[in-house]
């Protein structure tokens, strides 16, 4: 069955460092990978889309990566801040693109000052 | 530009009762989602519309859950009658883009509670 495993529910890191997100996939091949930021009572928001063709797409100080080999999407964050505390979710179509965004439980995200 | 607005923010029902909830996108946007987040999970899919057509609703539950969008504007979730299993919070977002390729927006949720 499909299954997106993000790599744990809650990671706590010393603010500076960077954050390192893992998304997983299984029995999907998405043409596209998305990670948005959630924060508490609030709605999802984007943060970065990238195709499966890129390897790599960077944005101020977050940067994701997309191995379609090794199924995985990793998301980073460097220099990291407090404000920078959320929760990260990962998001992927089932296939090609016109099929609707499939979301990951989300990685919560603690940075510590 | 306004966002995704969504009504009401919190409800508080008795189960067995109906409830409704108002979504508007963002104008332009003539793809319109409705996901369910349950506590600690990701937000799931329960309907999306092309404009005015339902093009995905597999998931919709459709002996208690109805949702329309005339006019291929503003849509409406209802849960009638409401369980205990139905407290969650209830996403609306919006897209220009179809499929994966097209980033959400979603409006700040209903989060209902029922009892």
């Amino acid at each position: 069955s499909q299954k997106i495993e993000q790599n744990s529910e809650a990671l706590n890191i010393q603010e500076g460092k960077t954050a390192t997100l893992t998304c997983n996939y299984t029995n999907y091949s998405p043409a596209y990978l998305q990670w948005y930021r959630q924060d508490p009572g609030r709605g999802p928001v984007f943060l970065l889309l990238i195709r499966e063709n890129e390897k790599e797409k960077r944005k101020e100080r977050l940067k994701v990566t997309f191995d379609t080999t090794l199924k995985q999407s990793l998301f980073h964050i460097t220099a990291s801040q407090p404000a920078d505390s959320a929760t990260y979710l990962c998001a992927l179509d089932s296939y090609s693109g016109n099929t609707p965004l499939v979301f990951g439980k989300g990685t919560r995200l603690s940075v510590i000052a | 530009e306004a966002g995704v607005v969504q009504s009401p923010r919190y409800k508080i029902i008795e189960k067995k009762q109906p409830v409704a909830f108002w979504c508007n996108p963002i104008s332009g946007h003539n793809t319109l989602y409705w996901y369910l987040q349950n506590l600690g999970q990701g937000p799931e899919l329960l309907i999306r519309y092309e404009n005015e057509e339902a093009v995905d609703d597999s998931q919709l539950p459709k002996d208690r859950f109805s949702a329309e969008r005339l006019k291929g504007v503003d849509s409406t979730l209802k849960i009638q009658p409401a369980e205990l299993g139905d407290s969650a919070v209830y996403l609306c977002a919006s897209s220009l883009l179809t499929g994966g390729n097209g980033e959400l927006f979603f409006g700040e949720g209903s989060r209902l509670t029922v009892l």
